[in-house]
C-alpha cells in the first residue's frame, strides 16, 4: 500500500524557535499533500493544500507566515512553523494522494507531536 | 450544522461484539466514503473506501453506505481489543476541487 513517511516525530523546542516538519511520499508521487492540525480528541483540521509546483493555499483563519510550507518535488513536502510559541504546540500530521488519481483516498503520515516550552 | 455528523462515543464493548459505526451528512454531493482508523499519537490508517451507495466486506469490516439517507457505517465483527482506537469517517465530492471533509472521530473501547 501507499506509504508516507513524515519526520520529526517528536519535536521539544522552546519559545521562538523554528521547526520544520517533512512529509515524504515513499512509493508515489504527489501532486497533493495536506497539512492537518490535531487537538486532542478532536478530529483533523486542514490547515493548507500543498501543490508541487505553486503556491500553497491556506485555510481560512490560517497564517501563512506562520506556518510556511514548500512543495519542492513530487514527494517532499514541508512544513515550517515559524517563531513556535507555546499555542502552537500540537500535533501536526500530513497526508499525500496520488498523483493523477484526484478522487483517490488520502494517505496519512504517523504525524509530529510538537511541544513548544 | 456540519457537514458530516459523528458521534465521538466513547463507544465500549466486550470482546466479540459486533460494533457498529455511524455518521450522516448533509451534503449529497459527497460520493466518496472512507473510513479510517487511528490509534493514539499515530496518524489515521485507510481501512475502507467506497464509491456511492452499497456494501463493501473486507474481512472483519463491512462499510455501508446509504445516499438516500445520507448515513454511512462501519460494522466490526469479532471486535477484538486491537481494534480499540479512533475511527474517522470521511468523504468528498466527484472532482478534485472538492476537500475531503473528515467526522470527528468516534473513540471505541474493546474490553478483553
Amino acid at each position: 500500500g501507499a506509504v508516507v513517511s513524515q519526520h520529526p516525530s517528536r519535536v521539544i523546542c522552546k519559545s521562538g524557535t523554528s521547526v520544520k516538519i517533512e512529509c515524504r511520499s515513499l512509493d508515489f508521487q504527489a501532486t497533493t499533500m495536506f497539512w492537518y492540525r490535531q487537538f486532542p480528541k478532536q478530529s483533523l483540521m486542514l490547515m493548507a493544500t500543498s501543490n508541487e509546483g505553486s503556491k500553497a493555499t491556506y485555510e481560512q483563519g490560517v497564517e501563512k507566515d506562520k506556518f510556511l510550507i514548500n512543495h519542492a518535488s513530487l514527494t517532499l513536502s514541508t512544513l515550517t512553523v515559524t517563531s513556535a510559541h507555546p499555542e502552537d504546540s500540537s500535533f501536526y500530521i500530513c497526508s499525500a494522494r496520488r498523483r493523477e488519481r484526484e478522487n483517490q483516498p488520502q494517505h496519512f503520515g504517523d504525524g509530529t507531536r510538537l511541544s513548544i516550552l | 450544522q456540519k457537514e458530516v455528523e459523528q458521534d465521538p462515543g466513547p463507544l465500549s464493548v466486550p470482546e466479540g461484539a459486533i460494533v457498529s459505526l455511524n455518521c450522516t451528512y448533509s451534503n449529497s454531493a459527497f460520493q466518496y466514503f472512507m473510513w479510517y482508523r487511528q490509534y493514539s499519537r499515530k496518524g489515521p490508517e485507510l481501512l475502507m473506501y467506497t464509491y456511492s451507495s452499497g456494501n463493501k466486506e473486507d474481512g472483519r469490516f463491512t462499510a455501508q453506505v446509504d445516499k438516500s439517507s445520507k448515513y454511512i457505517s462501519l460494522f466490526i465483527r469479532d471486535s477484538q481489543p486491537s481494534d480499540s482506537a479512533t475511527y474517522l469517517c470521511a468523504m468528498k465530492g466527484d472532482t478534485g476541487g472538492f476537500k475531503t471533509i473528515f467526522g470527528a472521530g468516534t473513540r471505541l473501547f474493546v474490553k478483553a
